[in-house]
């Protein structure tokens, strides 16, 4: 059965703090593992990482993935109050594109 | 970037009515779209995963008569619930891709049922 999860479930920090988000996942056809951020609404996508040991950057946010260990991280830098979300990891298959969702991080970040 | 617009936003309607949210892809053409559900306070559960043209591919324990797939043309999909009842309230969220993009969500339909 194919699995994400990801760690903590929820965390609380202040405002400047650095914060690492983790995805781990065991899955059959593994075709890529996107990040996306979800507030009220439906999720916005934030990176997409399909090769070992690349970074991928934006702003603050940055990402990366381990194929060989089989997992994500996600860091926020100096965060601000405008990143409180849930921080949600997917795996993406070749079966037809299918995408299976770990359950989220909830990140409050408080001023 | 990818736009993915779903409609309506938020649905209340009596117990035994059937619903029909659309997602359309508005700069794109989606090979591929894909219905979620959401529980308060949980992940995106995958209902279906429909392709331009054919039969949608429901999950284990998706009703394929209660949720109503249809995928017409490379920029529209729909759900329909059909004869709804409360405990079908939920959130419900399409999304879509193509052979370049990652799956871009659309804004969700919150869906109540009285």
């Amino acid at each position: 059965e194919d699995k994400v999860v990801q760690s903590p479930l929820s965390l609380v920090v202040h405002e400047g703090d650095t914060v690492t988000l983790n995805c781990s996942y065991e899955v059959t056809n593994f075709r890529s593992l996107l990040w996306y951020k979800q507030e009220k609404k439906a999720p916005t996508f934030l990176f997409m990482l399909t090769s070992s040991g690349i970074e991928k950057k934006s702003g603050r946010l940055s990402s990366i993935l381990d194929k060989k260990e089989l997992f994500s991280i996600l860091n926020i830098t100096a965060t601000q109050t405008g990143d409180s979300a849930v921080y949600l990891c997917a795996v993406e298959l070749y079966n037809n594109n299918d995408m299976r969702f770990g359950a989220g991080t909830r990140l409050t970040v408080k001023p | 970037g990818a736009v993915v617009s779903q409609h309506p936003s938020w649905v209340i309607c009596k117990s035994g009515t059937s619903v029909k949210i659309e997602c359309r892809s508005l700069d794109f053409q989606a090979t591929t779209m894909f219905w979620y559900r959401q529980f308060p306070k949980q992940s995106l559960m995958l209902m279906a995963t429909s392709n331009e043209g054919s039969k949608a591919t429901y999950e284990q324990g998706v009703e394929k008569d209660k949720f109503l797939i249809n995928h017409a043309s490379l920029t529209l999909s729909t759900l329909t619930v059909t004869s709804a009842h409360p405990e079908d309230s939920s959130f419900y969220i399409c999304s879509a891709r193509d052979n370049y993009q990652p799956q871009h969500f659309g804004d969700g339909t919150r869906l109540s049922i009285l």
